[in-house]
């Protein structure tokens, strides 16, 4: 089975600009958490879905979002790029309901730099 | 912010030795999961441990969880050069608006094995 991608692997973009960054997840997992890891905050959580649903969201600002899709495809957006949104973003499935409760997969993540 | 804290924040031990680190959290929480990272495999999962259990054997590695002290230890018996990675504890707790908050992230131990 084929593990989780991330596309783009690597972004750079500038101030103001947005993005969008795109996961898709192991055949039959039907969670998707995104999470961000920076060197000063480590990894943090962003939001997780579920059959298209967001179920949780982490504390991070509206310029964040994300959606899934129904074959549980999920893409994030962050508009309005700031120096500070410059990190690896990190996607995440699990194959049951659970959610975060089960064995994450991580993907490789996209290299964000925002100039 | 931080659920867990790892500590020690670097360990670096000779190959065939083993390696213990510890982890702490605040609030209550549902599981605990350790994942290694390091810069060829990205963010791997390695062991859950759920709140009801006190311990659990992957292999060469052996997780302790006391709820009591909120407080886990991981122990990588037998070190080899592949385990030179940084370490992860993660929690999940219950979320005020229901269902599973995101998975909560220490800061992590790097792990360096001497040959």
């Amino acid at each position: 089975k084929a593990g989780v991608t991330q596309t783009p692997r690597y972004l750079i973009k500038t101030r103001g600009q947005q993005v969008t960054l795109s996961c898709s997840p192991i055949s039959g997992h039907r969670s998707v958490s995104w999470y961000q890891q920076t060197p000063g905050q480590g990894l943090q959580f962003l939001f997780e879905y579920f059959s298209e649903t967001q179920r949780n969201k982490g504390n991070f600002p509206g310029r964040f979002s994300g959606r899934q899709f129904s074959n549980s495809r999920s893409e994030m957006n962050v508009s309005t790029l700031e120096l500070g949104d410059s990190a690896l973003y990190l996607c995440a499935s699990s194959l049951g309901n659970r959610g975060v409760q089960d064995e994450q997969y991580f993907g490789p993540g996209t290299r964000l730099t925002v100039t | 912010s931080q659920q867990g804290e790892e500590d020690p924040q670097a360990l670096s031990i000779q190959e065939g030795e083993n390696a213990t680190m510890n982890c702490s959290y605040k609030t209550s929480i549902n599981n605990l999961q350790w994942y290694r990272q390091n810069s060829g495999r990205g963010l791997v999962h390695l062991i859950l441990i759920r709140s009801n259990e006190r311990e659990k054997h992957s292999g060469r590695l052996r997780v302790t969880l006391d709820t009591s002290k909120k407080s886990s230890s991981l122990l990588i018996t037998a070190s080899r050069a592949a385990d030179t990675a940084s370490y992860f504890c993660a929690t999940d707790a219950w979320a005020s608006g229901g269902g599973a908050d995101g998975l909560t992230f220490g800061k992590g131990t790097h792990l360096i094995i001497q040959p």
